[in-house]
């Protein structure tokens, strides 16, 4: 099955500690992108991937840190945890930008950070 | 002025009537544009996509696309009370490496 697969779900932390989120997608997709997503805000772009080693910041990067070593993984590195970083925070791929290619959207995971 | 706009709702339309959902964009450049759907805690599910100006219909569902007016909407037929959700508009701009998203419209289908 067609997916991109976050884990964990759910995570509470508490400040300062180094935490990392997974994102894996199967579709063989080249472009990849962490949203958070807080009440009243909408979804707002925390980086993107349009490739494998090709990484760049999206409208709120700070506070986090992303690697594509591979085509299939797009982990989310928070180094420093801050309580103002608890949000539900959404994986995507899609198939290339410039496409008329939508995102395909991974489960979520909600973070606390205490 | 935000890049994607749209009315945050609530929006609250009788069972089996016509919602109509609507979105404004900023980037006259803009190529693709996207509808989702959201329900509570889960993640966005792609219901439209649009490209060329004009209505483009699946189901009971029409996107509707104005270039010229910056301007894109969504309709629902015979709605039904699991139409009940929150709708995002998602426009890819001209720069084909970001897709914005409206903050949201919360629709509810009253039985």
């Amino acid at each position: 099955e067609a997916q991109v697969t976050q884990n964990p779900r759910y995570l509470i932390t508490v400040t300062g500690k180094k935490l990392t989120v997974t994102c894996s997608q199967n579709m063989n997709h080249e472009y990849m992108s962490w949203y958070r997503q807080d009440p009243g805000l909408g979804l707002r772009q925390i980086y993107y991937s349009m490739n494998v080693e090709v990484t760049d910041k999206g409208d709120v990067p700070e506070g986090y840190k992303v690697s594509r070593k591979e085509k299939r993984n797009f982990p989310l590195i928070l180094e420093s945890p801050s309580p103002n970083q608890t949000s539900l925070y959404f994986c995507a791929s899609s198939q290339e930008p410039g496409a008329n290619s939508p995102l395909h959207f991974g489960n979520g995971t909600r973070l606390t950070v205490t | 002025q935000k890049e994607v706009e749209q009315n945050s709702g609530p929006l609250s339309v009788p069972e089996g009537a016509i919602a109509s959902l609507n979105c404004t964009y900023s980037d006259r450049g803009s190529q693709s544009f996207f509808w989702y759907r959201q329900y509570s805690g889960k993640s966005p599910e792609l219901i439209m996509s649009i490209y060329s100006n004009g209505d483009k219909e699946d189901g009971r569902f029409t996107a509707q696309l104005n270039k010229a007016s910056q301007y894109v909407s969504l309709l629902i037929r015979d709605s039904q009370p699991s139409d009940s959700a929150t709708y995002l508009c998602a426009v890819r701009g001209s720069s084909a490496s970001k897709i914005i998203f409206g903050s949201g419209t919360r629709l509810s289908i009253r039985p």
